[in-house]
């Protein structure tokens, strides 16, 4: 059964720190995704990346960056985090491009 | 703009029930369309997916209708169970490469027993 870990499940930061949420699956997924869910507006792709090292934006990439050093683990970076980046944050990977994406259980982040 | 719209927010369906619910969507480069369900405090997991070539596919209980000339799809479930009381996601793929996919906002189905 696949495994897509998130580090933490609720996280609380201050407006202008740099926050850091990690993911990483155990199933030797080529791709991964950063979405956030917000109510009202479903889940919205920040980012994915294809295989290590590469990354492309998905439809709200402001505000964010990731880093994919190792093909297990996919981190998402809040440069400096504001009041509009509370959220939940999901983290998903797959297989393949026919596959179906597979997701941790969120990170719910608050930003004071 | 959404892309992909569940305009249920919710349904209520008696156990042993047909539960139907909908999706639609207005791209139709849309190629592949899923639906996760989602329990509280867990991430999305897999239901059923169809590609657009199709117009069914059915795994046990749940089958998935697409309606292309409509831009609709919708997932059947018989019979209900209140096991499957959950947020129902329906999503849809486009983008190069099959790498982006579009969300609806979520019907939450209760299955009363």
């Amino acid at each position: 059964d696949v495994k897509v870990t998130q580090s933490s499940r609720y996280l609380v930061k201050r407006t202008g720190e740099k926050v850091f949420l990690e993911c990483v699956q155990d199933m030797d997924h080529e791709n991964m995704f950063w979405y956030r869910q917000d109510p009202g507006l479903g889940l919205r792709l920040i980012y994915f990346s294809y295989d290590v090292k590469m990354k492309e934006k998905g439809d709200i990439p402001e505000g964010y960056s990731v880093s994919r050093e190792k093909k297990e683990r996919f981190s998402l970076i809040l440069e400096s985090a504001s009041t509009n980046q509370t959220s939940m944050y999901l983290c998903a990977s797959r297989l393949g491009v026919d596959q179906p994406q597979h997701f941790g259980d969120g990170t719910r982040l608050s930003i004071l | 703009d959404q892309q992909v719209k569940q305009n249920s927010p919710s349904l209520s369906v008696q156990e042993g029930r047909i539960s139907i619910l909908n999706c639609d969507y207005t791209n139709s480069m849309f190629d592949y369309f899923l639906w996760y369900k989602k329990y509280p405090a867990e991430g999305p997991t897999f239901l059923i997916s169809i590609s657009s070539i199709k117009d069914k596919n059915e795994d046990g209980r749940f089958t998935v209708f697409l309606n292309k000339s409509a831009k609709h799809l919708s997932l059947h479930i018989v019979p209900s169970q209140p096991g499957d009381s959950a947020v129902y996601f329906c999503a849809a793929r486009g983008g190069p490469g099959g790498n982006q996919f579009y969300f609806g906002t979520g019907t939450s189905l209760t299955v009363i027993p």
